[in-house]
């Protein structure tokens, strides 16, 4: 049964620390992507990959955040520094299809920042 | 750019009935529309989806709808039972190379 995993699966860190999120896609998917879930915003999408490439980050806070695909069984998403407003669940999803159809979701990291 | 409207934001039904969430979206273009579930603690999944050559699809107890001429799509699911308890999640696709577009959920309770 493939699944997209994701570690850590809870994160609680202080205001100002680096923190980084780990994500292995379904093997033989090409696109990966990563959203971000609080109350008030649903899933905000921040980024997304196709075939390792960034194929838009737009919905990224530039100055702090940063996602990369160092290979394609790996998908990072960091936060440096990490501030209070950024304490939401962050939620990887892969899929195989290069039109972006199915998108098969990760059990998310929880982040608290204090 | 393509936009999702999703209502109602809570729905509270009694086991047994009904429910029915409705989703609008923006851009004629869009030709698939698929539905998440998420479960408390869990990431979504999908349940169910539709493309725009289809106007109505079921499985099982639930059920999509599409018309395409008012730019709206709904979720039905019928006999709804505790475990249909869940945020569920409308996405549209439009047919350029840009990924789904969701909905801000809906949180479902079914009550017993």
């Amino acid at each position: 049964d493939a699944r997209v995993t994701q570690t850590p699966r809870d994160k609680v860190t202080e205001m100002g620390q680096e923190v980084t999120m780990r994500c292995q896609p379904i093997l033989g998917h090409n696109t990966v992507f990563w959203y971000r879930q609080t109350m008030m915003q649903g899933l905000e999408l921040l980024a997304y990959f196709r075939n390792r490439a960034p194929l838009d980050d737009s919905g990224m806070p530039k100055d702090r955040f940063s996602a990369e695909m160092p290979d394609a069984t790996l998908a990072t998403l960091k936060i440096q520094p990490s501030e209070p407003r950024d304490s939401a669940v962050y939620f990887c999803a892969s899929g195989r299809d290069s039109s972006g159809e199915t998108q098969y979701f990760g059990p998310g990291t929880r982040l608290l920042v204090l | 750019g393509e936009n999702v409207e999703q209502h109602p934001s809570t729905l509270s039904v009694q086991e047994g009935d009904s429910a029915v969430i409705k989703c609008t979206y923006s851009d004629s273009a869009s030709n698939y529309f698929p539905w998440y579930k998420q479960e408390l603690g869990k990431g979504p999944q999908l349940i169910i989806d539709i493309r725009s050559n289809v106007g109505e699809k079921k499985d099982q107890r639930i059920a999509v709808t599409l018309n395409k001429t008012a730019k709206h799509f709904s979720l039905h699911i019928t006999e709804t039972q505790p475990e249909d308890s869940a945020v569920y999640f409308c996405a549209a696709l439009y047919s350029g190379n840009t990924p789904l577009v969701f909905g801000k959920g809906t949180r479902l309770s079914v009550i017993a």
